[in-house]
């Protein structure tokens, strides 16, 4: 089945720089990957998602994009505020259905 | 739009006891999702409903675990009799179309610990 890797687990920025969070997927047939942003004590938020005929999307800061050759997809936010500070998951969704398996997310630290 | 309500925001029950979670989707959305969360962990799906059929309740734990969604509105998860390995949060989501979309929207989540 569908199983979904995110790394790092952790990550630490400067205000005002850039994060990346990377994720790869092993089913070849995944065709939406959405990114979660879960900050404490609320449910995970959508705040971007990319299907598999669209190598790059952009929303403000943050950005995403697809490697389907590789089945790797990476997340990424410019100019990092302390309020970007949250826990962010992966998701890819499982052929066939609208249901997704989640990655174990990366927990970003912006520091100001 | 109000968003997908849940409740209770926090649990603590003995293990052996019982224990329900509600939850109310976004209006008109018509497949609703119950995720567990174990800390450090990212959402694992326990049942799918489309109106108020069951689609996927293959990662239930149906010995212990039951959920059902009347009216194909409002649902419950409940855990009967709960285990210390239990303890995680519970979060809800629901789904804009029958079938046709991907988004989900998720819930605040019920945080529940076992002791």
């Amino acid at each position: 089945g569908e199983n979904v890797e995110q790394h790092p687990s952790t990550l630490s920025v400067q205000e005002g720089d850039s994060a990346v969070i990377k994720c790869t997927y092993s089913d070849s047939a995944s065709n939406y990957f959405p990114w979660y942003k879960q900050e404490l004590g609320k449910g995970p938020q959508l705040i971007i998602d990319i299907r598999s005929n669209v190598g790059e999307k952009k929303d403000q800061r943050i950005a995403v994009t697809l490697n389907k050759t590789a089945k790797h997809f990476s997340l990424h936010i410019t100019e990092t505020q302390p309020e970007d500070s949250a826990v962010y998951f992966c998701a890819a969704s499982i052929p066939g259905t609208y249901k997704y398996i989640f990655g174990t997310g990366t927990r970003l630290k912006v520091l100001a | 739009e109000a968003g997908v309500a849940q409740s209770p925001r926090y649990k603590i029950i003995e293990k052996r006891q019982s224990v329900a979670f509600w939850c109310n989707p976004i209006s008109g959305h018509a497949t609703l999702y119950w995720y567990q969360q174990i800390l450090g962990q990212g959402p694992k799906l326990l049942i799918q409903f489309q109106n108020n059929g069951v689609v996927d309740d293959s990662q239930l734990p149906k010995d212990r675990f039951s959920a059902e969604r009347l009216k194909g509105v409002d649902s419950t998860l409940k855990i009967q009799p709960a285990k210390l390995e239990d303890s995680a949060v519970y979060l809800c989501a629901s789904s804009p179309k029958s079938g046709g979309t991907y988004e989900q929207y998720f819930g605040p989540g019920t945080r529940l610990t076992v002791t």
